[in-house]
């Protein structure tokens, strides 16, 4: 069975340090991850995922199967990234929009 | 983007009466739509795979007696939450896809349930 870990419960940075938010997955085949964030009051909206290998406001992240992560990642941040994170992974194919989703991360970012 | 829109945004009910709650997509058809329970600070747990058209698939350990769901057309579908108990409550969440692979997937913005 596929799961999916995000160690951190809750993350604080100051404004202009770089984050990192963790995320390990288990699963036997080829694994399809994404992020999710949750602004306050809003709802949940895809981040990034990782076959588009894209940046989306500054943040990256990279799927290393042989360590199985795709932690999210942001040089510099800012207080409008402060959110809850999710971490998802697919199986895709048939069974493609289905997601196991980590704990979440609370990102707050001070001033 | 597309929108999925849920309804009621929030609803209370007594124990033992059922509750519906009702899943859009306002600007697309979602072939398939997915529900998810969410306790407070945890995790969304996958609770069904509703297709249009056919019955739901279950997530192991949800009873399909407990939470109907029908997706009758394109644009909709629902969740009904039967006879519901004090344990029910929660935040219920849908999600929608643009299907085939590449499809997005969009979230509703989910019904916070309380059983009194």
């Amino acid at each position: 069975a596929q799961r999916v870990t995000q160690p951190e419960k809750l993350l604080s940075v100051f404004k202009g340090a770089p984050v990192e938010l963790k995320c390990n997955y288990s699963y036997s085949g080829s694994p399809e991850l994404f992020w999710y964030v949750q602004y306050s009051r809003q709802r949940l909206q895809l981040l990034l995922r990782h076959i588009s290998r894209e940046s989306i406001k500054g943040f990256t992240a990279d799927l290393n199967k042989g360590e199985t992560s795709f932690h999210l990642k942001k040089p510099f941040a800012q207080e409008e990234d402060s959110a809850m994170y999710y971490c998802a992974l697919g199986t895709g194919g048939t069974s493609y929009g289905k997601l196991t989703f980590g704990q979440g991360t609370i990102l707050t970012v001070h001033p | 983007g597309a929108v999925v829109s849920q309804h009621p945004s929030r609803v209370i009910c007594k124990s033992g009466t059922s509750v519906k709650i009702e899943c859009r997509s306002l600007d697309f058809q979602a072939t398939t739509m997915f529900w998810y329970r969410q306790f407070p600070k945890q995790s969304l747990m996958l609770m069904a795979t509703s297709n249009e058209g056919s019955k739901a698939t279950y997530e192991q350990g949800v009873e399909k007696d407990k939470f109907l769901i029908n997706h009758a057309s394109l644009t909709l579908s629902t969740l009904t939450v039967t006879s519901a108990h004090p344990e029910d409550s929660s935040f219920y969440i849908c999600s929608a896809t643009t299907d085939g692979e590449g499809g997005e997937l969009f979230f509703g913005e989910g019904s916070r349930l309380t059983v009194l």
